[in-house]
């Protein structure tokens, strides 16, 4: 069965420090991995997905097979990146496309 | 709509009573989920519709809960005789096409059993 960890309940930070959100998963096939984030008082949303490849508001994330890893990184935090965190692993099959969510992180950014 | 619709936001219920949880979608979206989220935990995926067709309701925990999307639109989530357990945040979400991962969340029941 999938499976996502996030080992860390609550991460601080200074502002302007780099920032990693860790994630390791656990899937027999070939995965599919997502982060999305919720600020206070607002939904939670997409933030990036790994078959982008992309850079959304300075976040990376690289998967690591070896690792069976999705950390999220950011070079310098910024106090309107405190939110929560959800690493998600996607699985398909008999006609499902379900994410399996890790407890997710909290981000706390101290200016 | 603009996006995904939830009500009511909050449900207050008594232990036996039964609830009934609305979601909206974005128009045309064909994929429609239902998560529980209790507190301090991440969502966990309940049943998945593709338009009108529950394809997967592996992960509703017990035959007290329903959920139907009749006319491939709005949905509806129905827990019978509630339990204190089933406190949580109920969180609907749908995306365009099948196989999109890039869901739209809606802002999501909070149902507390008492």
């Amino acid at each position: 069965a999938q499976r996502v960890t996030q080992p860390e309940k609550l991460l601080s930070v200074f502002k302007g420090a780099p920032v990693e959100l860790k994630c390791n998963y656990s899937y027999s096939g070939s995965p599919e991995l997502f982060w999305y984030v919720q600020y206070s008082r607002q939904r939670l949303q997409l933030l990036l997905r790994h078959i982008s490849r992309e850079s959304i508001k300075g976040f990376t994330a690289d998967l690591n097979k070896g690792e069976t890893s999705f950390h999220l990184k950011k070079p310098f935090a910024q106090e309107e990146d405190s939110a929560m965190y959800y690493c998600a692993l996607a699985s398909s099959g008999a006609g499902s496309y379900q994410l399996t969510f890790g407890k997710g992180t909290k981000l706390s950014v101290i200016p | 709509g603009a996006g995904v619709s939830q009500s009511p936001r909050y449900k207050v219920a008594k232990r036996g009573q039964d609830v009934a949880l609305r979601c909206d979608p974005i128009s045309g979206h064909v994929s429609l989920f239902w998560y529980q989220q209790a507190l301090g935990q991440g969502p966990e995926f309940l049943t998945y519709f593709q338009n009108e067709a529950q394809l997967d309701k592996s992960g509703l925990p017990s035959d007290r809960f329903f959920a139907e999307r009749p006319e491939g639109s709005v949905s509806t989530l129905k827990i019978q005789r509630t339990q204190q357990e089933d406190s949580a945040v109920y969180l609907c979400a749908s995306s365009r096409g099948v196989g999109d991962y890039g869901y739209t969340f809606g802002s999501g029941t909070r149902l507390t059993v008492v």
